[in-house]
């Protein structure tokens, strides 16, 4: 079956722009992640969600970030007012059922800000 | 925040070595589980402990789980050059709704 999906899987966009990721999860699954990786580290928590509701959003870095699943499937990462830092690859993974679960990765979304 | 602090950071090892990866932290996970990471891709679980002093076997792979539910290490026996990778662990704690991963550890298996 499908796997994990993202778009766009690369964002070039200006500085103060606003950027928006979307995550498609695999069809089922309660749970949704956000996550940003540097190369080479581990993955930084952003937020997550069981079914539409947002669990915890205290990984988001700051009040320009936010994410949404109205309908408990299909998610979008917002990123206001886009700053250098922010470049990164956005990464989004779903589990069956609840945080200790596996979780399965999508492909990641590279957001350069110039 | 990253709650869990893997060492080595880097490892390179010729073929057939033996390797440790150490995860280590001062919080209580309910649970780890350990991911591997290739170039371009996202992480892909190899393995979860859940209770303490647990140890697991994958083929080549051994992982543990402390007693305490602190830390956990991976150790990999004849090291192969398909085990090539970025190896990380990830958890809940206990007491909070977030999900850390380690600081990763790249290894690299010289054939």
């Amino acid at each position: 079956g499908a796997g994990v999906s993202q778009s766009p899987r690369y964002k070039v966009t200006k500085r103060g722009q606003d950027v928006a990721l979307r995550c498609d999860p695999i069809s089922g699954h309660v749970s949704l992640y956000w996550y940003r990786q540097a190369l080479g580290q581990g993955p930084e928590f952003l937020t997550y969600f069981n079914y539409e509701a947002q669990q915890d959003k205290s990984g988001l870095p700051n009040d320009r970030f936010s994410a949404e699943r109205p309908e408990g499937s299909i998610s979008t990462l917002t990123i206001q007012r886009t700053e250098q830092r922010d470049s990164a690859m956005y990464r989004c993974a779903s589990s069956l059922d609840g945080i200790s679960d596996e979780q399965y990765f999508g492909p990641g979304t590279r957001l350069t800000v110039t | 925040t990253q709650l869990l602090e893997q060492s080595p950071q880097f490892l390179s090892i010729q073929e057939g070595e033996n390797l440790t990866v150490y995860c280590n932290s001062s919080s209580v996970f309910s649970s780890l589980q350990w991911y591997r990471q290739e170039p371009g891709e996202g992480p892909v679980l190899l393995v979860t402990v859940v209770t303490g002093g647990e140890v697991k076997k994958l083929k080549r792979l051994t992982f543990q789980f402390g007693d305490a539910r602190k830390d956990s290490s991976l150790h990999i026996t004849a090291a192969q050059p398909g085990d090539t990778g970025l190896y990380l662990c990830a958890g809940g704690i206990e007491t909070g709704n977030q999900f850390y991963f380690g600081t990763g550890t790249s290894l690299t298996v010289i054939p």
